[in-house]
């Protein structure tokens, strides 16, 4: 079956250096990915999507890549903030389906060092 | 900033009961789910719901469950007969249009703790 999921479940870093956040998905039908942030008490909020005929795209501070040969997909987030601490979660949308239902992985918690 | 807003924020409620959780989606918007995390857990999709029916639904989403649109900007989630396990924060989201991979805006969650 499809599934999303992430490699580190915790990522501590030092405020200002670079972060890396790393997801693994099994279905290569999926063609649309999308990075939440969750902080505490909240819902998911959109960072970052990508679709699969793109292998890079940029927002502020952050970057997605897609690697659809290996399946892989990663969160980059420069000059990382204290704000940054959070659960960040990657999502598919089901490419089976025609309902837009998003499929997440278990998280990585980053913690921001001061 | 349109958002999408959620009542109550904390429901506690005794198994066996019944609960409804009340979200109200961004105005435009055409497509509506409910997902769940259990604390600590991935967050997992429940339903979807466009039209006026449901499109989808997870193995979750059992007849204990049920989902309703009732005047045009409410969308609700009921539970029939709560168990321990229901306890979760439940997010309702929404989207203007799935098939041009708009953003799902998810609203700030219920928690719901069933004793």
């Amino acid at each position: 079956g499809e599934s999303v999921g992430l490699h580190l479940p915790t990522l501590s870093v030092q405020e200002g250096d670079n972060s890396i956040i790393n997801c693994a998905y099994s279905n290569s039908a999926s063609d649309y990915f999308i990075w939440y942030k969750q902080e505490s008490g909240k819902g998911p909020q959109f960072i970052i999507d990508i679709r699969s005929n793109m292998d890079k795209r940029q927002g502020q501070r952050v970057t997605v890549l897609l690697n659809k040969t290996v399946k892989h997909l990663s969160l980059q987030i420069a000059a990382t903030q204290p704000g940054d601490s959070a659960v960040y979660f990657c999502a598919e949308i089901d490419g089976s389906g025609n309902t837009g239902k998003l499929i997440f992985g278990q998280g990585t918690t980053l913690q921001v060092k001061p | 900033e349109p958002e999408v807003t959620q009542t109550p924020s904390h429901q506690v409620t005794q198994m066996g009961q019944e609960v409804i959780l009340r979200c109200v989606p961004i105005s435009n918007h055409l497509y509506f789910y409910w997902y769940r995390q259990i604390l600590g857990q991935k967050v997992e999709f429940l339903v979807s719901f466009y039209n006026n029916e449901i499109s989808e639904k997870s193995e979750i989403f059992d007849d204990q469950f049920s989902v309703e649109r009732p005047d045009g900007s409410n969308f609700t989630l009921k539970i029939r007969s709560t168990k321990l396990e229901d306890s979760a924060m439940y997010f309702c989201a929404s989207t203007l249009d799935y098939f041009s991979y708009n953003e799902q805006f998810f609203g700030p969650g219920t928690r719901l703790t069933v004793l």
